[in-house]
């Protein structure tokens, strides 16, 4: 069935420093992908999302390139803030099936 | 717009309790979801719904019930509440799934405990 694995975290960072949260995933066919932000005592939300192989989806400062070859969608930001500290989750959505979530990763960026 | 609301949004509650909590989407999306979320196990779905009274089993479903007789609600109950089921509650709407690339939309949660 579809899987994502995404790294574990937590990723522990300084502010302005380069962020990278890899996600690889198994899935037949040529699923979408998202990335979904968590920020603390709240619910998921939509950070961005890909629909096809090399389509780059982009929000507030954060990318992630769709990667067919790798399997992957990487989300990458080249400077982080004390903010964008939540947690991150990577999900895709293949055929005609339910989403599947990734784990989630940890971000706590320190001033 | 109000979107997607849970309640209760805390909830304590013994062993053996029968307890209920509220979905309600103000967009008439299709599909309604329920997730728990807890440490080490990321989100794990529990039951969806593709449309009023069509309901089915996701990864977690035992001691869970839902309903949905009504489009915008989505009730799920837990009929005898035991502490494995203390976790944070999300439940969540969509236009569709699949690669169409459709987004899920979150509400705040429902943190539950039970003693």
């Amino acid at each position: 069935g579809d899987s994502v694995t995404q790294m574990e975290g937590p990723v522990t960072l300084s502010e302005e420093a380069f962020l990278t949260i890899n996600c690889t995933y198994t899935a037949t066919g040529y699923p979408s992908l998202f990335w979904y932000v968590q920020y603390p005592g709240e619910g998921l939300q939509l950070l961005l999302k890909a629909t096809k192989a090399d389509d780059k989806g982009s929000n507030k400062g954060f990318e992630a390139t769709y990667r067919k070859e790798t399997t992957s969608f990487h989300l990458e930001k080249g400077s982080v803030q004390v903010s964008d500290s939540a947690v991150y989750f990577c999900a895709l959505a293949g055929g005609s099936y339910i989403p599947t979530f990734g784990r989630g990763t940890s971000l706590i960026v320190h001033p | 717009d109000a979107g997607i609301t849970q309640s209760p949004r805390y909830k304590i509650t013994e062993t053996g309790r029968q307890v209920t909590l509220m979905c309600h989407q103000t967009w008439s999306h299709s599909y309604m979801f329920w997730y728990r979320q807890d440490l080490g196990h990321g989100l794990r779905l529990i039951y969806y719904s593709a449309a009023a009274d069509i309901t089915d089993k996701g990864e977690v479903p035992d001691g869970y019930v839902v309903s949905r007789s009504k489009t915008e609600n989505f009730p799920l109950t837990l009929e005898s509440a035991t502490r494995s089921q203390t976790s944070v509650y999300f439940c969540a709407s969509s236009d569709g799934i699949g690669r169409s690339g459709n987004t899920i939309y979150f509400g705040e949660g429902s943190w539950l405990t039970v003693v």
